[in-house]
């Protein structure tokens, strides 16, 4: 069985800190996306790695993909307050499906 | 209008009841999935659809099951609710191979 594991599982942090928050697993991915999710609402992607020690910025998140595409990790600089949510990360298997990690919980101070 | 549209949002029934959550796309994906989600354990796969024809169990199906009425058509049935099935359930859709999930809003489902 593939799993995901987030870490930190709940991040609170003042506006204006950086962080970061990673997925890892045993298991390699053929590819890894990154979701946010905010109350009442369905997750929403924020990236797809697929290859190996990739590395997408979004303004000032910054995702890794691991070289063994075995784990991922986001990095924001300088958080705000709309930074707040649910971070979660999702792995394709060779089957097209996702496995999804239980997600980090974030919130940002004002 | 929404890619992805769930009803009822939210839904309050007794135990032992029969309830019906519906899901509807306009994405023109052959894929569609119901998700459940609880604290602490993020998104976990109750059922899947390829095709209209292809329906599949996920990890946790056991007193769940589902009807793929059309491509843009799957919902999620609970023949007799009970309490531990309380929870937030999602429907999504994704296109062939590493392409994006597309979320619906969510039904907040309470069984007392």
């Amino acid at each position: 069985t593939q799993l995901l594991k987030q870490s930190p599982q709940f991040l609170s942090i003042q506006e204006g800190e950086n962080l970061t928050v990673y997925c890892n697993s045993s298991s390699v991915f053929s590819s890894l996306q990154w979701y946010r999710q905010e109350p009442g609402e369905g997750p929403v992607l924020l990236v797809t790695v697929v290859t190996g020690g990739e590395v997408k910025k979004l303004k000032r998140l910054t995702f890794q993909f691991g070289d063994a595409r075995k784990d991922s990790s986001l990095h924001i600089t300088a958080a705000q307050t709309g930074d707040t949510g649910l971070y979660l990360c999702a792995g394709g298997d060779s089957n097209y499906q996702l496995i999804w990690g239980a997600g980090t919980k974030l919130i940002i101070k004002p | 209008d929404a890619d992805v549209t769930q009803t009822p949002r939210n839904r309050i029934t007794k135990t032992g009841k029969r309830i019906m959550l519906e899901c509807s796309q306009t994405k023109g994906h052959d894929r569609m999935y119901w998700y459940r989600q609880d604290p602490g354990l993020g998104l976990r796969l109750i059922y899947y659809s390829f095709d209209v024809k292809d329906i599949n169990k996920g990890e946790i199906s056991d007193g769940y099951s589902v009807s793929r009425q059309a491509q843009a058509k799957f919902s999620l049935s609970l023949e007799s609710a009970i309490p531990n099935q309380t929870a937030l359930y999602f429907c999504a859709t994704r296109g062939r191979r590493n392409t994006e999930a597309f979320f619906g809003q969510g039904t907040r489902l309470t069984v007392v």
